[in-house]
């Protein structure tokens, strides 16, 4: 089946780092993404991990990928009130002869001082 | 700058109207792809063309049309047989076929509100 898991809210302190987490079903993904959502704007890709990587990580951004458990997660270093934001979490299912992404709910990140 | 534009980004429709929301890239995608995003859900599909001229059903497709003319253009048709049509709507676009990880690329938005 077709489910890409998040929860749906997470409060962290300015500074703090903050951990999203994703849980999605299909284990024949090749890649799955995190997009990240700014009040009344479009989805930005903010990063992304290929199957046979465990971790990858960019600035502040570090993405942990557990296939046996089919768990993907972001850490976000020292958060800014600027990251605040909906985080999705979307993989990758060939259906049809096309590439579909399946995106999760999205998990609110809220940032206070 | 190369991207995409939605527009308008506010609409307000009568119910047993019909409306046409526009997309544009100028990415030079062959992929261009519609969703619904509804609060607390995820994006869901509603149509998606890999190439000009062709274009297929996604996943809630009832109530809506499109066209796929031009290759920089995919505008979406929001009919009086979708029964619950507010919602935001996002355009993307992507490489043929999830080529480069398949990155798709999205508008800003319209929000369509039925009055």
């Amino acid at each position: 089946g077709e489910d890409v898991e998040q929860s749906l809210f997470l409060s962290v302190r300015e500074g703090d780092s903050s951990v999203i987490n994703c849980t999605y079903t299909d284990s024949s993904s090749t890649y799955l993404y995190w997009y990240k959502q700014e009040p009344g704007a479009g989805l930005q890709l903010l990063t992304y991990i290929f199957s046979n990587m465990d971790m990858k990580q960019d600035q502040r951004l570090t993405v942990l990928l557990n296939k046996k458990d089919k768990h993907l997660s972001l850490r976000i270093a020292d958060t800014q009130t600027g990251d605040s934001a909906i985080y999705f979490c979307a993989e990758i299912l060939l259906s049809g002869g096309y590439n579909k992404l399946i995106f999760g709910a999205g998990t609110r990140l809220a940032v206070h001082p | 700058d190369g991207g995409i534009t939605q527009s308008p980004k506010y609409l307000f429709r009568k119910e047993g109207q019909n409306v046409t929301l526009s997309c544009e890239q100028n990415l030079n995608h062959d992929a261009m792809y519609w969703y619904r995003q509804d609060p607390g859900q995820g994006l869901r599909l509603i149509y998606y063309s890999q190439i000009v001229n062709d274009f297929q059903k996604g996943d809630i497709a009832e109530g809506y049309s499109v066209s796929r003319e031009k290759k920089e253009s995919f505008p979406l048709t929001v009919t009086s047989a979708q029964k619950n049509p507010t919602a935001f709507y996002l355009c993307a676009s992507s490489t043929y076929r999830g080529q480069a990880g398949n990155e798709q690329f999205f508008g800003p938005g319209t929000r369509l509100t039925v009055l």
